[in-house]
């Protein structure tokens, strides 16, 4: 267990759906960063948050929008879900803002739209 | 920019033997990051390298940052089964620490 809980484990859903991806960060971590990671693409970061402000943005689709909450857990929501768009989403968590220490990563949800 | 290359894509070898894979970069990074990622599970770091030239080891696994700052390498000795999965090496864009660069990964299959 790596202290970084992502929910829920598997979601199956229909295309123009949207879902919500929960993930708690390891406890004391005020870093929250999600990653998309599909068959072909690897590791894409799509957001940042520290502390509850957006931080760095990476390539996040205009369909998906992240928040990051006082008690410091995040969601990840994607809409107008598309067949591309399945994927295993990861959550990772670090204590400071910046990713120099490496940081720790949940088992992610995978997402698949059908 | 700042793209991550792996080598190899993939390996396939026996137990017991010894394992290396590298990751190379246009430009220079200042930390090198070595995860692991076993079936269905998130990436795990292994090892974090710092400074040019540092050699750093963890169990059968060393990692080197590499002298001109564009390259790191992972070796792997006497390899067990349970070393099967993918190695990603990743860094932090330089002047950018939120940014983490993610290498394509390499898949590594032991067989026993």
């Amino acid at each position: 267990d790596s202290g970084v809980t992502q929910t829920p484990k598997h979601l199956i859903t229909a295309t123009g759906q949207r879902v919500t991806l929960r993930c708690s960060p390891r406890s004391g971590d005020l870093s929250v960063y999600w990653y998309q990671q599909s068959l072909d693409q690897g590791l894409q970061f799509l957001i940042q948050y520290y502390n509850g402000e957006e931080r760095a943005k990476g390539n996040i689709l205009e369909r998906f929008s992240a928040q990051q909450f006082p008690d410091l857990h995040s969601e990840l929501n994607l809409s107008s879900l598309e067949l591309g768009d399945s994927a295993l989403y990861f959550c990772a968590s670090s204590e400071e803002g910046d990713t120099t220490g490496g940081y720790t990563f949940g088992s992610g949800t995978r997402l698949t739209v059908v | 920019g700042q793209q991550l290359n792996q080598s190899p894509q993939s390996m396939f070898i026996q137990e017991g033997e010894d394992v290396s894979m590298n990751c190379t970069s246009s430009s220079i990074f200042n930390t090198w990051l070595w995860y692991k990622q076993d079936p269905g599970e998130g990436p795990v770091l292994l090892i974090a390298l710092y400074k040019a030239g540092e050699l750093t080891s963890n169990g059968r696994l060393t990692a080197q940052f590499g002298t001109t700052r564009k390259d790191s390498f992972l070796n792997i000795s006497a390899s067990i089964p349970s070393d099967v999965g993918i190695y990603f090496c990743a860094g932090p864009r330089t002047g950018y620490n939120n940014d983490m660069r993610f290498g394509a990964g390499t898949r590594l299959t032991v067989k026993p």
